[in-house]
């Protein structure tokens, strides 16, 4: 069973800096894209960063290009969110997803990123 | 980016009658290798989203045979042939050809 585990969220302030995990289990995780999507409080849902097998290619949605980082390490099974310069519209449920056919087949149950002073 | 417009924003719906949510997006779908990356997610309350639906029209290992996609280029649909009140719960056709990937705004489906 596809079993994906967030964790790292919580309460940060305007500026400050934070780092997601996800701990990845019941696949074999150097052959998946992994995917990063967020849902703000009551809103819909929006991509944030995808990167390759071997983490050689990685995509960003506008909003958050230079600011965060996606990576992984095969060897932990684990995917990363580094995330700098934090804003207040970046509070939102932070899920990781197993990609595949352009989209995802798996989600983790998210953790939670506000951004408040 | 690519813009995905979803109608109804709202629908109710009565236990066993069918319901359509319609997806359209602002730009062809299909890939330079013949794909077209258009899939189908649900999120019931509280839950995280789960695939329904990939490439238009395959279904998700375990999704009940009541949902169907189909479409082309621009214009896509779901359609659940007889609703049950399991599927209640938020709607999303989302597009996968071009980067950033985006979803529509969603389609609360919600019993009469």
């Amino acid at each position: 069973e596809v079993q994906l585990v967030e964790s790292g969220g919580g309460l940060v302030q305007p500026g400050e800096s934070l780092r997601l995990s996800c701990a990845a289990s019941g696949f074999t995780f150097n052959t998946y894209w992994m995917s990063w999507v967020r849902q703000a409080p009551g809103k819909g849902l929006e991509w944030v960063a995808n990167i390759n097998q071997d983490g050689s290619k990685k995509y960003y949605v506008d909003s958050v290009t230079g600011r965060f980082t996606i990576s992984r390490d095969n060897a932990k099974t684990s995917l990363y969110l580094q995330m700098n310069s934090l804003r207040a519209d970046d509070t939102a449920l932070y899920y990781c997803a197993r990609a595949a056919w352009g989209s995802s087949d798996s989600w983790g149950q998210g953790t939670l990123v506000t951004v408040s002073s | 980016d690519i813009v995905m417009t979803q109608s109804p924003l709202s629908l109710p719906v009565t236990p066993g009658q069918p319901a359509s949510i319609s997806c359209r997006s602002s730009q062809s779908l299909v890939n330079s290798d013949g794909n077209t990356f258009l899939n189908w997610f649900q999120q019931r309350p509280g839950q995280s989203p789960r695939r329904l639906i990939y490439k238009v029209s395959n279904r998700d290992s375990g999704v009940p045979d009541r949902f169907s996609g189909s479409g082309s280029g621009t214009d896509f649909t779901l359609k659940i042939s007889r609703v049950e009140a399991e599927d209640v719960g938020v709607y999303y056709c989302m597009q996968g050809t071009h980067w950033p990937w985006t979803f529509g705004q969603g389609t609360k489906v919600e019993i009469k």
